[in-house]
């Protein structure tokens, strides 16, 4: 198995909506609930965005959500902010393994 | 405070060997699986290894299978990597990070700062 499929870039303006689609295998994102997301500044830690598909933890601001349809797993920003740039990944279980997705780039133009 | 302080890096040859541990504190730290990931100068994540909260289950990417080895010591709270025939595409920062429900499969919502390993002659 592979890493899970991200876009390597996507980009909007402050106030617009953006989707970051993660396309798996029915091995991983079709078979579990267990889809996360994560954002990554440059030089600092992973943070959990998502959990569960769609779970936001205490604390993550609401303009972030999660969803999936079979195989493809998706992360939804409104309401861009310029703090918002940043490297998210996604991320499955895959029974006895895990795996990301390649990491996509957000730029807030 | 939840927190996770990875040590141990730093540079050795190919083929050579290398501990890494992870001392956590602010939470109980036998109540959670906890895991290795990593990730290559401007590249990616990649997960490298999950262990149970008690240490009986233990999986592997297969990149590092037969060369890595987790293991835990919960009177401690520690988690540690043992890394054995390094290569050059080991060289990554090495994070630890916490299983958030304490079950197998369950997102990682706490990590530590990382640790730099760098395989190179």
């Amino acid at each position: 198995q592979s890493a899970l499929t991200q876009p390597a870039s996507v980009s909007g303006s402050p106030g617009q909506s953006i989707t970051i689609s993660c396309t798996g295998t029915s091995s991983d994102v079709g078979s579990y609930n267990l889809v996360s997301w994560y954002q990554q500044h440059p030089g600092k830690a992973p943070k959990l965005m998502i959990y569960e598909g769609s779970k936001r933890p205490s604390g993550v601001s609401n303009r972030f959500s999660g969803s999936k349809s079979g195989n493809t797993a998706s992360l939804t920003i409104s309401g861009l902010q310029a703090e918002d740039e940043a490297d998210y990944y996604c991320c499955s279980y895959a029974g006895s393994s895990t795996f990301f997705g390649g990491g996509t780039k957000l730029t807030v133009l | 405070q939840v927190q996770l302080v990875e040590s141990g890096g730093g540079l050795v040859k190919p083929g050579g060997s290398l501990r890494l541990s992870c001392a956590a504190s602010g939470f109980t730290f036998s109540d959670y699986y906890m895991s290795w990931i990593r990730q290559a100068p401007g590249k990616g994540l990649e997960w490298v290894s999950y262990i149970s909260s008690s240490g009986s289950t233990i999986y592997y990417a297969d990149s590092v299978k037969g060369r890595f080895t987790i293991s835990r010591d919960n009177a401690k709270n520690s988690l540690y990597l043992q890394m054995n025939s390094l290569r050059a595409e080991d060289t990554a920062v090495y994070y630890c990070a916490r299983a958030a429900a304490g079950t197998e499969g369950d997102a990682f919502d706490i990590w530590g700062q990382g640790t730099m390993v760098t395989v190179s002659s």
